[in-house]
Protein backbone atom coordinates (compact mmCIF):
# COMPACT_ATOMS: atom_id res chain seq x y z
CA UNK A 1 0.00 0.00 0.00
CA UNK A 2 1.43 3.71 -1.09
CA UNK A 3 2.43 5.64 1.88
CA UNK A 4 1.49 9.21 2.04
CA UNK A 5 2.82 11.49 -0.36
CA UNK A 6 3.24 15.37 -0.02
CA UNK A 7 4.32 18.14 -3.23
CA UNK A 8 5.32 19.99 -3.53
CA UNK A 9 8.91 18.16 -1.64
CA UNK A 10 10.45 21.76 -1.78
CA UNK A 11 9.73 25.50 -1.87
CA UNK A 12 10.94 28.82 -1.94
CA UNK A 13 8.63 31.87 -1.54
CA UNK A 14 8.92 35.89 -1.03
CA UNK A 15 7.27 37.40 2.29
CA UNK A 16 4.12 38.24 1.64
CA UNK A 17 3.10 35.80 -0.80
CA UNK A 18 0.59 32.95 -0.30
CA UNK A 19 1.65 29.16 -0.80
CA UNK A 20 -0.59 25.77 -1.45
CA UNK A 21 0.45 22.35 -0.07
CA UNK A 22 -0.67 19.26 -1.02
CA UNK A 23 -1.43 16.26 0.65
CA UNK A 24 -2.63 12.43 -0.05
CA UNK A 25 -3.22 10.37 2.29
CA UNK A 26 -2.89 6.32 2.49
CA UNK A 27 -5.86 4.50 0.74
CA UNK A 28 -8.75 4.38 3.06
CA UNK A 29 -7.11 6.90 5.44
CA UNK A 30 -10.10 9.32 5.61
CA UNK A 31 -8.09 11.72 8.51
CA UNK A 32 -5.52 13.89 7.67
CA UNK A 33 -3.42 15.96 10.06
CA UNK A 34 -0.78 19.36 9.21
CA UNK A 35 1.91 19.75 11.37
CA UNK A 36 4.40 22.43 10.99
CA UNK A 37 8.26 21.68 12.45
CA UNK A 38 10.54 24.25 13.08
CA UNK A 39 14.21 23.81 15.52
CA UNK A 40 12.91 25.80 17.57
CA UNK A 41 9.15 24.96 18.45
CA UNK A 42 9.61 21.33 17.28
CA UNK A 43 6.89 19.53 15.89
CA UNK A 44 3.44 21.73 16.32
CA UNK A 45 -0.01 20.96 15.17
CA UNK A 46 -2.11 22.57 12.62
CA UNK A 47 -5.26 20.86 12.21
CA UNK A 48 -6.93 17.96 11.29
CA UNK A 49 -9.52 17.21 8.96
CA UNK A 50 -11.96 14.17 8.44
CA UNK A 51 -14.51 13.72 6.46
CA UNK A 52 -13.95 16.90 4.83
CA UNK A 53 -14.63 18.39 7.98
CA UNK A 54 -11.85 20.51 10.24
CA UNK A 55 -11.93 18.60 13.94
CA UNK A 56 -9.20 20.09 15.60
CA UNK A 57 -7.35 22.80 15.25
CA UNK A 58 -3.76 23.77 16.73
CA UNK A 59 -2.99 27.48 18.24
CA UNK A 60 -1.99 29.38 14.69
CA UNK A 61 -3.06 32.73 13.10
CA UNK A 62 -5.71 32.56 10.31
CA UNK A 63 -3.42 32.65 7.09
CA UNK A 64 -3.06 29.24 7.84
CA UNK A 65 -6.25 27.39 6.17
CA UNK A 66 -6.76 24.06 4.93
CA UNK A 67 -9.42 21.74 3.22
CA UNK A 68 -10.04 18.33 2.41
CA UNK A 69 -11.99 16.35 -0.69
CA UNK A 70 -14.09 14.01 -1.11
CA UNK A 71 -11.30 11.62 -1.83
CA UNK A 72 -9.72 12.82 2.02
CA UNK A 73 -6.89 14.07 -0.24
CA UNK A 74 -5.94 17.87 1.91
CA UNK A 75 -4.62 20.95 0.95
CA UNK A 76 -2.78 23.50 3.55
CA UNK A 77 -2.96 26.80 2.47
CA UNK A 78 -0.72 29.47 4.18
CA UNK A 79 -1.27 33.26 2.77
CA UNK A 80 0.80 36.42 3.53
CA UNK A 81 3.81 34.33 4.50
CA UNK A 82 6.67 35.49 6.91
CA UNK A 83 9.95 34.61 7.17
CA UNK A 84 8.99 32.60 10.68
CA UNK A 85 6.87 30.61 8.54
CA UNK A 86 9.84 28.70 6.72
CA UNK A 87 9.69 25.44 8.21
CA UNK A 88 8.95 21.75 7.48
CA UNK A 89 5.57 20.94 6.84
CA UNK A 90 4.37 17.39 7.72
CA UNK A 91 1.27 15.87 6.86
CA UNK A 92 -0.47 12.39 8.52
CA UNK A 93 -3.27 10.31 7.76
CA UNK A 94 -5.27 8.06 10.11
CA UNK A 95 -8.10 5.57 9.69
CA UNK A 96 -10.10 7.48 11.96
CA UNK A 97 -10.02 10.20 13.81
CA UNK A 98 -6.26 10.92 14.95
CA UNK A 99 -6.87 10.22 18.33
CA UNK A 100 -8.30 7.23 18.30
CA UNK A 101 -5.81 5.69 15.06
CA UNK A 102 -2.06 5.67 14.65
CA UNK A 103 -0.64 8.41 12.27
CA UNK A 104 1.22 7.82 9.08
CA UNK A 105 3.40 10.54 8.46
CA UNK A 106 4.68 11.61 4.87
CA UNK A 107 7.78 12.91 3.96
CA UNK A 108 6.86 16.73 4.32
CA UNK A 109 7.02 19.57 2.47
CA UNK A 110 10.52 22.10 3.16
CA UNK A 111 9.16 25.51 2.65
CA UNK A 112 11.65 28.58 2.85
CA UNK A 113 10.49 32.37 2.91
CA UNK A 114 12.69 34.89 1.70
CA UNK B 1 -2.54 14.57 27.29
CA UNK B 2 0.06 13.61 30.19
CA UNK B 3 3.18 14.88 30.05
CA UNK B 4 6.30 12.75 29.32
CA UNK B 5 10.04 12.85 30.38
CA UNK B 6 12.50 11.33 27.87
CA UNK B 7 16.53 11.46 28.31
CA UNK B 8 18.14 13.78 25.65
CA UNK B 9 20.33 11.32 24.42
CA UNK B 10 21.48 7.75 24.58
CA UNK B 11 23.92 5.62 23.11
CA UNK B 12 23.80 1.99 21.79
CA UNK B 13 26.40 -0.26 20.36
CA UNK B 14 25.11 -2.24 16.85
CA UNK B 15 23.54 -5.21 17.10
CA UNK B 16 22.74 -4.86 20.96
CA UNK B 17 19.26 -4.21 22.81
CA UNK B 18 18.15 -0.29 22.75
CA UNK B 19 16.23 0.08 25.72
CA UNK B 20 15.00 3.71 25.96
CA UNK B 21 12.75 4.73 28.82
CA UNK B 22 10.14 6.86 29.26
CA UNK B 23 8.12 8.85 32.16
CA UNK B 24 4.67 9.55 32.50
CA UNK B 25 3.69 9.72 35.99
CA UNK B 26 0.41 11.64 35.32
CA UNK B 27 -1.10 9.32 32.99
CA UNK B 28 -4.80 8.26 33.11
CA UNK B 29 -6.44 5.20 32.44
CA UNK B 30 -7.68 5.87 29.23
CA UNK B 31 -4.82 7.32 27.98
CA UNK B 32 -2.53 5.21 25.16
CA UNK B 33 1.63 5.18 25.01
CA UNK B 34 2.31 5.94 21.44
CA UNK B 35 6.26 5.94 20.34
CA UNK B 36 7.08 7.51 17.05
CA UNK B 37 10.78 7.78 15.72
CA UNK B 38 12.04 10.39 13.70
CA UNK B 39 15.12 9.70 11.27
CA UNK B 40 16.66 13.30 10.03
CA UNK B 41 14.60 15.42 7.76
CA UNK B 42 12.34 12.24 7.02
CA UNK B 43 8.25 12.92 8.35
CA UNK B 44 7.86 10.86 12.00
CA UNK B 45 7.19 7.16 11.60
CA UNK B 46 4.95 5.31 14.00
CA UNK B 47 6.71 2.68 16.09
CA UNK B 48 4.31 1.27 18.33
CA UNK B 49 1.54 1.66 20.94
CA UNK B 50 0.35 0.38 24.06
CA UNK B 51 -2.57 0.88 27.11
CA UNK B 52 -1.58 -1.85 29.76
CA UNK B 53 0.15 -4.73 28.24
CA UNK B 54 2.53 -5.46 26.64
CA UNK B 55 3.50 -4.66 22.71
CA UNK B 56 5.13 -6.30 20.13
CA UNK B 57 5.58 -5.91 16.78
CA UNK B 58 7.75 -6.50 14.18
CA UNK B 59 9.60 -3.24 14.88
CA UNK B 60 9.94 -2.85 18.55
CA UNK B 61 8.55 -4.15 21.98
CA UNK B 62 6.42 -1.82 24.47
CA UNK B 63 6.61 -2.33 28.31
CA UNK B 64 4.72 -0.53 30.30
CA UNK B 65 4.80 -1.32 34.14
CA UNK B 66 2.11 -2.37 36.12
CA UNK B 67 1.19 1.22 37.68
CA UNK B 68 1.59 2.84 33.66
CA UNK B 69 3.65 5.68 35.32
CA UNK B 70 6.27 4.38 32.63
CA UNK B 71 7.25 2.23 30.14
CA UNK B 72 10.44 1.26 27.90
CA UNK B 73 10.64 1.04 23.91
CA UNK B 74 13.14 -1.83 23.06
CA UNK B 75 14.43 -2.33 19.66
CA UNK B 76 16.02 -6.23 19.86
CA UNK B 77 18.78 -5.88 17.49
CA UNK B 78 19.56 -2.11 16.91
CA UNK B 79 20.98 -1.08 13.38
CA UNK B 80 22.84 2.14 12.33
CA UNK B 81 19.60 2.95 10.35
CA UNK B 82 17.41 2.58 13.95
CA UNK B 83 19.75 6.47 14.92
CA UNK B 84 16.70 8.79 15.44
CA UNK B 85 14.80 11.00 17.76
CA UNK B 86 12.37 8.95 19.36
CA UNK B 87 9.60 10.67 20.80
CA UNK B 88 7.38 9.44 23.73
CA UNK B 89 3.67 10.13 23.33
CA UNK B 90 0.92 9.84 25.86
CA UNK B 91 -2.57 9.96 23.73
CA UNK B 92 -6.18 9.53 25.38
CA UNK B 93 -8.58 7.72 23.32
CA UNK B 94 -10.63 9.93 21.29
CA UNK B 95 -7.72 12.33 21.36
CA UNK B 96 -7.94 16.24 22.05
CA UNK B 97 -8.20 19.23 20.42
CA UNK B 98 -4.76 19.49 20.11
CA UNK B 99 -3.22 16.69 17.66
CA UNK B 100 0.08 14.59 18.68
CA UNK B 101 2.23 16.75 21.22
CA UNK B 102 5.63 15.98 20.56
CA UNK B 103 8.03 16.87 23.09
CA UNK B 104 11.93 16.96 22.57
CA UNK B 105 12.25 13.22 22.98
CA UNK B 106 15.68 10.80 23.17
CA UNK B 107 18.36 11.37 20.32
CA UNK B 108 19.10 7.73 19.72
CA UNK B 109 22.52 6.97 18.41
CA UNK B 110 23.91 3.93 17.48
CA UNK B 111 27.46 3.02 17.41
CA UNK B 112 29.03 0.86 14.80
Amino acid sequence: KAGVTQTPRYLIKTRGQQVTLSCSPISGHRSVSWYQQTPGQGLQFLFEYFSETQRNKGNFPGRFSGRQFSNSRSEMNVSTLELGDSALYLCASSYGLAGSYEQYFGPGTRLTVT
Amino acid sequence: DAKTTQPTSMDCAEGRAANLPCNHSTISGNEYVYWYRQIHSQGPQYIIHGLKNNETNEMASLIITEDRKSSTLILPHATLRDTAVYYCIVRGSGGGADGLTFGKGTHLIIQP
